[in-house]
């Protein structure tokens, strides 16, 4: 088992820039998770999908962030245009559907927008 | 929606001595506790989890508390070793298919040998 994938690990662009971040959760998981962690801030939750549909967006900072789930291997955190505030580490994480399944995050995107 | 209050932020020992983590939560209908421990530069990884209808859970040194009438629950470490320190983060949520978990800001736990 790989393990719930992201790429890039590292992302460093310039303001005004679009950004995509992508996510491979586990195989068999229904339920993806994308948060975004910073020292002022913590851990906080952006959007969460369950087989495939978003559930709960509400953590979404703006309209410049969006994300997608099109299969159940896949999903992308985007954001356009970047801003230097949305540097942070985004983290993917995945687990089966209900609530008493371990949540395994992957390794985090470390985006820094300059 | 579901607040989990986390304290301390920081907390120092010594090697050997144990190390307590409180959390608080404020929906009563929250049934699902688990605990992930963070080190520098890595992904958060469950350590221990306890449900409502549990009290008490060990796991070798990590121990989980919970008292579901004053709403909190804690996460005691016994004979901390260096390899300890790292920042925990409490979680709380409910079951069925939209239970997300709300996680605590965090404590960094550092170790001195």
């Amino acid at each position: 088992d790989a393990g719930v994938i992201q790429s890039p690990r590292h992302e460093v662009t310039e303001m005004g820039q679009e950004v995509t971040l992508r996510c491979k959760p586990i195989s068999g998981h229904n339920s993806l998770f994308w948060y975004r962690q910073t020292m002022m801030r913590g851990l906080e939750l952006l959007i969460y999908f369950n087989n495939n549909v978003p559930i709960d967006d509400s953590g979404m900072p703006e309209d410049r962030f969006s994300a997608k789930m099109p299969n159940a291997s896949f999903s992308t955190l985007k954001i356009q245009p970047s801003e230097p505030r949305d540097s942070a580490v985004y983290f993917c994480a995945s687990r089966r559907t209900g609530a008493f399944y371990e949540q395994y995050f992957g390794p985090g995107t470390r985006l820094t927008v300059t | 929606g579901e607040n989990v209050e986390q304290h301390p932020s920081t907390l120092s020992v010594q090697e050997g001595d144990s190390a307590v983590i409180k959390c608080t939560y404020s929906d009563s209908a929250s049934n699902y506790f688990p605990w992930y421990k963070q080190e520098l530069g890595k992904r958060p990884q469950l350590i221990i989890d306890i449900r409502s209808n549990v009290g008490e859970k060990k796991d070798q040194r990590i121990a989980v508390t919970l008292n579901k009438t004053a709403k909190h629950f804690s996460l005691h470490i016994t004979e901390t070793q260096p390899e300890d320190s790292a920042v925990y983060f409490c979680a709380a949520s409910m079951t069925g298919s939209q239970g997300n978990l709300i996680f605590g800001k965090g404590t960094k736990l550092s170790v001195k040998p």
